[in-house]
């Protein structure tokens, strides 16, 4: 059964870079595009951005200039780094895969991660 | 950037009614490429429906949608104990993708 699986550190301080990975077990990374979402009370379900195996990707604008996905297909896994982080960034990440088109719903969900930045 | 605007915020319902949950955006979805997803306290969103009106794999028939353009509905004919959730849409017609800030559905 194929199963999504976040990581990374809870607690990360302001300015500094957050950096998520995503794991795909039971499966493979190949030939899907793979998703980062975060929700915070909020702003509720923001996505962030999506890579694909091949390596190409794309960022909500609002998050563009301080976001980068990228994978390890080797390792069957994906990951997030987001620069310059605020309290504004403090959310439950996601990683979830596309159901089949870069822009699409997503049909497979890890079971997220908690996010506080807090000095 | 397509604004979703979910009504009403909060549904208050006994078992065996008719949810409705409305779902407008600022300007028309791409193909009606618009979907749905349910969400409980301390678990990842689960898709109901895509294409505003297909289900997803394993979603019960009682849940159907329906709309085009900017309006849509999600509709669950008749309420089981199981589906007192938050319910989001998220259009995916382009970048960015965008999701509804949500209706809540509780038990009467």
């Amino acid at each position: 059964q194929e199963q999504l699986q976040e990581s990374g550190p809870g607690l990360v301080k302001p300015s500094e870079t957050l950096s998520l990975t995503c794991t795909v077990s039971g499966g493979s990374i190949n030939n899907f595009y793979w998703s980062w979402i975060r929700q915070s009370p909020g702003k509720g379900l923001e996505w962030l951005g999506f890579i694909y195996y091949s390596g190409s990707t794309d960022y909500s604008p609002s998050l563009k200039s301080r976001l980068t996905i990228s994978l390890d297909t080797s390792r069957n896994q994906f990951s997030l780094k987001l620069n310059f982080v605020t309290a504004a960034d403090t959310a439950v990440y996601y990683c979830a895969r596309n159901q089949l088109l870069p822009y699409d719903i997503f049909n497979l969900w890890g079971q997220g991660t908690m996010v506080t930045v807090s000095s | 950037e397509i604004v979703l605007t979910q009504s009403p915020g909060t549904l208050s319902l006994s078992p065996g009614e008719r949810a409705t949950l409305s779902c407008r955006a600022s300007q028309s979805v791409t193909s009606n490429y618009l979907a749905w997803y349910q969400q409980k306290p301390g678990q990842a969103p689960r898709p109901l429906m895509f294409g505003a009106s297909l289900r997803a794999t394993g979603i019960p028939d009682r849940f159907s949608g329906s709309g085009s353009g900017t309006d849509f509905t999600l509709t669950i004919s008749r309420v089981e104990p199981e589906d007192f959730a938050v319910y989001y849409c998220q259009q995916y017609g382009g970048s960015p993708i965008t999701f509804g800030q949500g209706t809540r559905l509780e038990i009467k």
